[in-house]
This record gives structure tokens, sequence and C-alpha cells, in this order.
């Protein structure tokens, strides 16, 4: 078993949807999680980042954690054709120093 | 500010070859890590330096290597290259808990 699971897609919805966005990991001892979007032959960007349970909103984006699950979402309000790209789920141990662990990534599709 | 820059973008070697990526950390930045993405596949950790130290290192056989310099910017040596080495490889630099990636260097191993 992988430590992060994540659906590769592909997801393909219309303008104006609701996007959401899963992983699943094995480890325990995560404590930190965040989402990356990475568009083609560009590096992942930083979207959101939480530490621990709960929900965090930044403008059209959503991250969800439920550690009891072991189980992170992110939901995109109103998606854009500018939405398209790969979305990533990581996950760490530690806040600085430590190893990201990447899902294999989501690659989202968004019709105008 | 600047961001992470990588050079080459792209780049062929033969099996066999030695081949050196280089990265620019972002200004103030003092950790420096790299990553290897497959297609199709997440990003994979492969070493981390904190102050021209190496201080963490993921599942790679030694013939990775790496180097990061008084300024921060780093080198990421990989000898005796294999097919399998074909990959997008991400610099990432940081301060503390956010980490800035670069756009990587597509490396094709034929």
């Amino acid at each position: 078993q992988k430590e992060v699971e994540q659906d590769p897609g592909p997801l393909s919805v219309p303008e104006g949807a609701i996007v959401s966005l899963n992983c699943t990991y094995s480890n325990s001892a995560f404590q930190y999680f965040m989402w990356y979007r990475q568009y083609s032959r560009k590096g992942p960007e930083l979207l959101m980042y939480t530490y621990s349970s709960g929900n965090k909103e930044d403008g059209r984006f959503t991250a969800q954690v439920d550690k009891s699950s072991k189980y992170i979402s992110l939901f995109i309000r109103d998606s854009q054709p500018s939405d398209s790209a790969t979305y990533l789920c990581a996950m760490s141990v530690g806040q600085a120093g430590t190893a990201l662990i990447f899902g294999k990534g989501t690659t989202l599709s968004v019709s105008s | 500010e600047t961001g992470v820059t990588q050079s080459p973008t792209h780049l062929i070697k033969t099996r066999g070859q030695q081949v050196t990526l280089r990265c620019s950390s972002q200004s103030g930045h003092n950790t420096v890590s790299w990553y290897q993405q497959a297609l199709g596949q997440g990003p994979q950790f492969i070493f981390q330096y904190y102050r021209e130290e190496e201080n963490g290192r993921g599942n790679f056989p030694p013939r990775f290597s790496g180097l990061q310099f008084p300024n921060y910017s780093s080198e990421l040596n990989v000898n005796a290259l294999e097919l399998d080495d074909s990959a997008l490889y991400l610099c990432a630099s940081s301060l503390e808990a956010r980490r800035t990636f670069g756009s990587g260097t597509r490396l094709t191993v034929v």
C-alpha cells in the first residue's frame, strides 16, 4: 500500500461546477497537509497548507483534513477553465526539514 | 523577489553518462530539496540540503548526489544514467514551512 493514494482521474467538469479532489493516506504521523497545482511543463505551485484536522478556506478553494479517517479533500467552487491543471496532494511529518510525500496527482479539465 | 530557477530546462543524455542539474534558490531560502517526477506520477523526494549539509534522503541510490553552495544554490548529480532516470527533476527552496518549486529540468535518457 502506498503512503498516499490519489485518484489520477482525469476529471472533466463544466465551468462553474464544484470540484472535489481527495487523497487518503496510511501514515498517522503526517501532521502537515498541502495541495499543489501543477500546470503542464511547470513546477508545482502551493495552493493550500493546513496543519492537523479541520477546514481552511482561501477564496474559491477549501481544504479539509480528517485525521481520524486519514482523508484530505480540496474543494474548488465556481471552477474556471484556468483551473485546468494537475492537482497534487502532499503531506509531511514535520513542518520544515522533512520530505514531502506526494500523491500521483489528479488531472482536472474545466470546459467553458 | 526572484523565484527558484533551474537549468537547463531540457536535457538529453545517453545511458551510462553523467549529468549535473542546477538550481538557484529563492532569495533568503536556506534549504533546498530535490524531487524526481516521472511521467504521470507525483514528485518523489531525492534529498535535502540545509546550510550545505545533506539532512535528509529518500530511497535513491548513491549515484544520485548533490551539493549546496554558500549562496544556497544547489546541484544534483546523477552518475551512470539509466533509462528509468528519465523524468522531470524539481528543485524546491524553503525557509521554514513554505516551499517554492522551480519549473524543473526535463531529463531524457536514451
